[in-house]
């Protein structure tokens, strides 16, 4: 079964850092491109990093240059390095493999993890 | 553009049909793959490209695309299809970024 389950969320304080992990099943990280989306409480979903299998990363503007997106191919994990925290990083943060097939001009996100909430709060 | 745009707000008759959009930029080069989320749950992928089901969805959701706007269709909405639904689309700019719409909260009455 392909699986995805997310761990590492909790409260911290503004300015603060925190690493999530998402653990995969069923298939493997390194050669499928995976995402991190983002849920604020109450608000829709945002789109925030994704890694290629050959490495390549993309951020968002709102985590550029403070958050990291990696993996640990012995692992099977997908992490979001995440430092600098604001209080409007507070939301719940999904992994999920990302398809895309440009040929056909598609891109989705399946399987989804059930997602860590992040709490960023003095 | 990388924006999405959608209705915050839809509602259908039991067993009726209801068609939920999404416009944007991006949808003129880049299909959307569509997602339902029910209340304390993760996202669940309902459409992507064309118009293709990932296995266990019912063949009452599909989807099309004409122009800038992508739609996902439901013939014969179920009370389990109450839910919030989102369009997801790549940045056209070639930023290789996502970019999600706004959601719409689908009631079935």
């Amino acid at each position: 079964e392909v699986q995805l389950v997310e761990s590492g969320g909790g409260l911290i304080q503004p300015g603060g850092s925190l690493r999530l992990s998402c653990a995969a099943s069923g298939f493997t990280v390194s050669s499928n491109y995976m995402s991190w989306v983002r849920q604020a409480p109450g608000k829709g979903l945002e789109w925030v990093s994704v890694i290629y299998s050959g490495g390549s990363t993309y951020y968002a503007d709102s985590v550029k240059g403070r958050f990291t997106i990696s993996r640990d191919n012995s692992k099977n994990t997908l992490y979001l390095q995440m430092n600098s925290l604001r209080a409007e990083d507070t939301a719940v943060y999904y992994c999920a493999r990302f398809r895309l097939q440009l040929w056909l001009r598609s891109g989705w996100f399946d399987p989804w993890g059930q997602g860590t909430l992040v709490t960023v709060s003095s | 553009s990388s924006e999405l745009t959608q209705d915050p707000a839809v509602s259908v008759a039991l067993g009726q049909t209801v068609r939920i959009t999404c416009q944007g930029d991006s949808l003129r080069s880049y299909y959307a793959s569509w997602y339902q989320q029910k209340p304390g749950q993760a996202p669940v992928l309902v459409i992507y490209g064309k118009n293709n089901r990932p296995s266990g969805i019912p063949d009452r959701f599909s989807g099309s695309s004409s122009g800038n706007t992508a739609s996902l269709t439901i013939t014969g909405a179920q009370a389990e299809d109450e839910a919030d639904y989102y369009c997801n689309s790549r940045d056209s700019s070639g930023n290789h970024r996502g970019v999600f719409g706004g959601g719409t909260k689908l009631t079935v009455l």
